[in-house]
């Protein structure tokens, strides 16, 4: 089956600077690929998404990334705001079901 | 609350206690999910209904029980559990199953066994 793995687990930036997170998938069929913030203590919600017909998607300050070939995807915060800290979870499918990485707990520094 | 409603919001329960915990999706979604969510692990599906049948059970033990009595509700039965399947239950509808659209998930179920 597909393995996601993502990376990094904790991550701190200022606020005001450019926060990534990177993820790899395994399954060459994988051709959907959400990213999901979940606040404390409140449930995962669908931030924005790709797929694999398109290697960019910008919206506002976030923006995502796909490279097929490498089977890698990132997603890109700029200007971070306070607001952003938050657990992101990427995933990809291959059309069956999702299959999620582990996490990131991105915390913004005011 | 709008879209995919869970409860109870926390549950604490002995291991020999039976619970149910309850999922409900106002969006007229035709797929339905449960996810287990600990932490420093990735989310764990465990079950997936697309009009009200089963169609997928990743290797869940049969002390989790699901039950989907119609599109718009998913219940997970729960008997004899251990203290390490205390996690955050997370209910997710879709569209469909086997179409990629984001999930919409519920708050979940924080559970506790003891």
């Amino acid at each position: 089956g597909e393995n996601v793995e993502q990376h990094p687990s904790t991550l701190s930036v200022q606020e005001g600077d450019s926060a990534v997170i990177k993820c790899t998938y395994s399954d060459s069929a994988s051709n959907y690929f959400p990213w999901y913030k979940q606040e404390l203590g409140k449930r995962p919600q669908l931030i924005i998404d790709i797929r694999s017909n398109v290697g960019e998607k910008k919206d506002q300050r976030i923006a995502v990334t796909l490279n097929k070939t490498a089977k890698h995807f990132s997603l890109h915060i700029t200007e971070t705001q306070p607001e952003d800290s938050a657990v992101y979870f990427c995933a990809a499918s291959p059309g069956n079901q999702f299959y999620f990485g582990t996490g990131t707990s991105l915390t913004v520094i005011p | 609350e709008t879209g995919v409603t869970q409860t109870p919001r926390h549950l604490v329960m002995g291991m020999t206690n039976k619970k149910s915990l309850k999922c409900e999706q106002h969006l007229g979604h035709n797929a339905m999910y449960w996810y287990k969510q600990s932490a420093k692990k990735p989310l764990e599906l465990m079950f997936v209904y697309s009009l009200e049948e089963r169609v997928e059970n990743n290797s869940v033990p049969s002390r989790f029980s699901p039950e989907c009595p119609n599109s718009s509700h998913l219940f997970l039965h729960l008997h004899t559990l251990q203290p390490e399947d205390s996690a955050l239950y997370l209910c997710a509808s879709s569209q469909a199953v086997g179409f990629n659209y984001g999930y919409t998930f519920g708050s979940g179920t924080r559970l506790t066994v003891v």
